[in-house]
């Protein structure tokens, strides 16, 4: 069954980097693409992202300067990379898969909770 | 950026009782919205997309329905696994959702 998994560092100083790893299973990184999306109380839910079947990839334009999306497709693990990490960054992120047809957001991850602080 | 509107924030409802959430969008989405519920542990699932197409699954007593540029959820006869967070998503262009309704037992 389709399944992805989140996971990450769990605290991170602020002005540092964050890595965190999406890695799915039942479907191929090359028939589908992943989003990724995050959640704090301050800002309800956002979506960050997206790295398609093919490679490419979107970002929200707010925080592109800051993102960086990558996968392997050998190892079915989608990367998402942020840098300059400030308090407001403190939230759940989740991955989620992009399903065919006009079905985004099919199936999502259990999400990992990053804490930006000193 | 499309936003969304989303109410009630929450509700407060009774076992068997028929509920609906709204979320209106600031701008033509042509039905490319999805609905999601959220429990207290975090799990996120899909139920409906395409406005009004249920998931797999998805018990039929849940509904998605459009007027004009208000898109509805609703749960026709609630069950005690029905309360959580609900969150509308519209996906016409880059991906953005609405608020959320906590959804509680009265």
């Amino acid at each position: 069954q389709v399944q992805l998994k989140e996971s990450g560092p769990g605290l991170v100083a602020p002005s540092q980097s964050l890595s965190i790893t999406c890695t799915v299973s039942g479907f191929s990184l090359t028939s589908y693409g992943v989003h990724w999306v995050r959640q704090s109380p301050g800002k309800g839910l956002e979506w960050l992202g997206a790295i398609w079947a093919g490679g490419s990839t979107n970002y929200n334009s707010a925080l592109m300067s800051r993102l960086t999306i990558s996968k392997d497709n050998s190892k079915s693990q989608v990367f998402l990379k942020m840098n300059s990490l400030q308090t407001d960054d403190t939230a759940m992120y989740y991955c989620a898969r992009d399903g065919s047809g006009n079905s985004p957001f099919d199936y999502w991850g259990q999400g990992t909770t990053l804490t930006v602080s000193s | 950026d499309i936003q969304m509107t989303q109410s009630p924030s929450s509700l407060s409802a009774s076992l068997g009782e028929r509920v609906s959430l709204t979320c209106r969008a600031s701008q033509e989405i042509s039905g490319y919205l999805s609905w999601l519920q959220q429990k207290p542990d975090g799990t996120i699932k899909r139920l409906i997309y395409a406005a009004s197409t249920l998931d797999s699954g998805v018990p039929k007593r849940f509904s998605g329905s459009r007027s004009g540029s208000d898109y509805s959820l609703t749960i026709s006869s609630l069950e005690s696994e029905d309360f959580a967070d609900y969150y509308c998503l519209q996906y016409a262009s880059y991906p953005t959702f609405g608020g959320g309704t906590k959804l509680e037992i009265k």
